[in-house]
């Protein structure tokens, strides 16, 4: 079975903090999406990862991909109110005819003053 | 327009309707998703279109939902005898192709009586 997997679900941080977010995935991929959502929006891509110690940065926000342990994350560094949102990966699977991404469930985060 | 279109934004109806969601991808975008994302969840697939042909339909729940794309751009999803536990947002994206980035629309919040 697929499956994705993210902690924590919930993660309050106090800005100036560092913190990462881990997501586990159960078989091999193609490729893994970072995506950012706001409440009642729709999901901004962030990341593609494509390759094995892939990492990228974006402002506070840095991705990483190590394929063998199936696992990815999301770090982020000395964090700012405007990072508060949820946090999804998802992990593409393209074998036979499937083009689909698989989610996990969220990372919510609440960057407080 | 730039994104990727969905309509109506939101969509409130009674138990037993029949409804219609409407996806408009980007211009050029070969490749189109639709997926449901229920509260505190992540998007759960539920369809992809390659060109005007479901290239995999696995993750259509029943054969009350139903998706077409005639002409291989705009897509409707279709929903009969409409169910309580079909309340969701119901999000649509698209990609220049499988393997590329996918683009989402910002949803449709659908909320059965």
């Amino acid at each position: 079975e697929l499956k994705v997997e993210q902690n924590p679900l919930f993660l309050s941080m106090q800005e100036g903090k560092n913190y990462t977010i881990y997501c586990n995935y159960s078989t091999t991929s193609d490729r893994l999406y970072w995506y950012r959502q706001d409440p009642g929006k729709s999901l901004e891509s962030l990341f593609v990862l494509l390759s094995n110690g892939a990492v990228k940065q974006e402002g506070r926000l840095m991705a990483s991909l190590d394929t063998k342990a199936r696992l990815s994350t999301l770090h982020i560094t000395a964090a700012v109110h405007d990072l508060s949102a949820t946090y999804f990966c998802a992990v593409a699977f393209y074998g036979g005819s499937q083009g689909n991404l698989i989610f996990g469930k969220g990372t919510k985060l609440s960057v407080k003053p | 327009g730039a994104g990727v279109s969905q309509t109506p934004s939101n969509k409130v109806t009674e138990k037993g309707k029949y409804v219609e969601l409407r996806c408009d991808p980007i211009s050029g975008h070969t490749a189109l998703y639709w997926y449901r994302q229920s509260l505190g969840q992540g998007p759960e697939f539920l369809i992809y279109f390659q060109g005007t042909g479901a290239a995999d339909d696995s993750g259509l729940p029943n054969d009350r939902f139903f998706a077409v794309r005639p002409e291989g751009s705009v897509s409707t999803l279709k929903i009969q005898r409409t169910e309580r536990g079909d309340s969701a947002v119901y999000l649509c994206a698209s990609s220049q192709g499988q393997g590329q980035p996918q683009h989402f629309g910002d949803g449709t919040r659908l909320s059965i009586l």
